[in-house]
């Protein structure tokens, strides 16, 4: 099994709304990665989870928050997003470098 | 910052083999190159890397300069399901490094 899934596969929010993305894969990774990819542009580094722990974020504002409950499940807390936040959101996990994706949230915000 | 060059747009003809270039003059001893691809409005998929040999699986054919400064990723036999942009990538072959992505190739394949 080298699936990664996300859920859901699209999402409409507004600004004011809370809703958060599930990403999961049961191949034992325990590096787990968010992307945001906006149209016609390579994705982008958000967050890494390391072992259930955050190593690295890039800078992402806080109405972004991840949390890894536990090392198959990956979720991303969204609150208050901008309509410039309407993207393609990319999970991935990753063991000795080799990284699997999920075929990504399209999240529009109106 | 991506740490490799690639030429943002390619044709290849139907059963061709289509000949991907990615110049990575900067990489490092202990860092790998990766390809991915990602069809249009899909995640990414791996496809191959290496670390200074040539490799091969069912996917593709990837030929590392002796220097390591270059690469090129070869699909022996392009089909249209193989039209996509391509990822050149370098990075430490840990599961914990970052995978940064460049602007790519798009590769078109015709009929």
């Amino acid at each position: 099994d080298t699936e990664v899934t996300q859920t859901p596969k699209h999402l409409v929010m507004g600004m004011t709304n809370k809703k958060s993305l599930k990403c999961e894969q049961h191949m034992g990774h325990r590096a787990m990665y968010w992307y945001k990819q906006k149209a016609k542009k390579p994705p982008e580094l958000m967050f890494v989870y390391s072992y259930e722990k955050l190593s690295i974020n890039e800078s992402v504002p806080s109405r972004f928050s991840p949390e890894c409950p536990n090392s198959s499940l990956l979720n991303l807390h969204l609150h208050a997003l901008q309509p410039e936040d309407s993207a393609l959101y990319l999970c991935a996990s990753s063991l000795e470098g080799v990284a699997f994706f999920g075929q990504g949230t399209r999240l529009t915000v109106v | 910052d991506a740490k490799t060059t690639q030429p943002p747009s390619m044709d290849c003809a139907e059963g061709r083999a289509a000949n991907l270039p990615c110049n990575h003059s900067t990489i490092s001893g202990n860092e790998y190159v990766y390809w991915y691809r990602q069809i249009h409005s899909q995640g990414p998929q791996y496809i191959i890397h290496g670390l200074k040999n040539n490799e091969t699986n069912e996917m593709a054919s990837l030929i590392i300069t002796e220097d390591r400064k270059s690469s090129t990723l070869i699909l022996p036999h392009a089909t249209l399901r193989d039209t996509a942009v391509y990822y050149c990538i370098v990075r430490e072959n840990s599961g914990y490094s970052t995978l940064t992505f460049g602007k790519g190739t798009m590769l078109l394949v015709s009929p």
